[in-house]
């Protein structure tokens, strides 16, 4: 069955600090997938794509079907980082989402 | 800017009401839309894909009586929530793929729906 798994429910860093969120994913066939970013009472937006290959906001993501793996990283975390981060995997359209990473990021 | 749009942004009903909440594609057409809910502090679950000009596919565990979807037009998809009750209140969330955009999907900002 096709499923994404995002295994920290909550990341706490320090302003400066590297930043990994991770991403697993299940599924048969070549996957799309994305990460979204939820800030407080705002829309999801995409944040990144992987068949983009681009980096956004200074993260970046890398596909490793090897692994089964698409993390999220950011060599230095920023307080305005600060958010719900979502790891998803299009299935025609539909988007399976994995639960969700909060990153919180202290001064 | 916007290219999903879903309105009312929040609503409160009273338990045993239905609400309806709309979502609409902005300057294209959208022959598939999609609704997902999110409850506080959890994930984006689809519920239903919404089909211009046929029935909506549910997803196993949601009841299409309950939550009925209507595709009418190929810009507006709507979702009805039939005899609310407290246990439905949630963030609804719809979204669409923009045409020519290599399948780049967009979500609408989300219905906060409250039913006291």
């Amino acid at each position: 069955a096709q499923r994404v798994t995002q295994p920290e429910k909550l990341l706490s860093v320090f302003k400066g600090a590297p930043v990994e969120l991770k991403c697993n994913y299940s599924y048969s066939g070549s996957p799309e997938l994305f990460w979204y970013v939820q800030y407080s009472r705002q829309r999801l937006q995409l944040l990144l794509r992987h068949i983009s290959r681009e980096s956004i906001k200074g993260f970046t993501a890398d596909l490793n079907k090897g692994e089964t793996s698409f993390h999220l990283k950011k060599p230095f975390a920023q307080e305005e980082d600060s958010a719900m981060y979502y790891c998803a995997l299009n299935q025609g359209g539909k988007l399976i989402f994995g639960q969700g990473t909060e990153l919180s990021v202290k001064p | 800017g916007a290219v999903v749009s879903q309105h009312p942004s929040w609503v409160i009903c009273k338990s045993g009401t239905s609400v309806k909440i709309e979502c609409r594609s902005l300057d294209f057409q959208a022959t598939t839309m999609f609704w997902y809910r999110q409850f506080p502090k959890q994930s984006l679950m689809l519920m239903a894909t919404s089909n211009e000009g046929s029935k909506a596919t549910y997803e196993q565990g949601v009841e299409k009586d309950k939550f009925l979807i209507n595709h009418a037009s190929l810009t507006l998809s709507t979702l009805t929530v039939t005899s609310a009750h407290p246990e439905d209140s949630s963030f609804y969330i719809c979204s669409a793929t923009l045409p020519n955009s290599g399948n780049t999907i967009y979500f609408g900002e989300g219905s906060w729906l409250t039913v006291v």
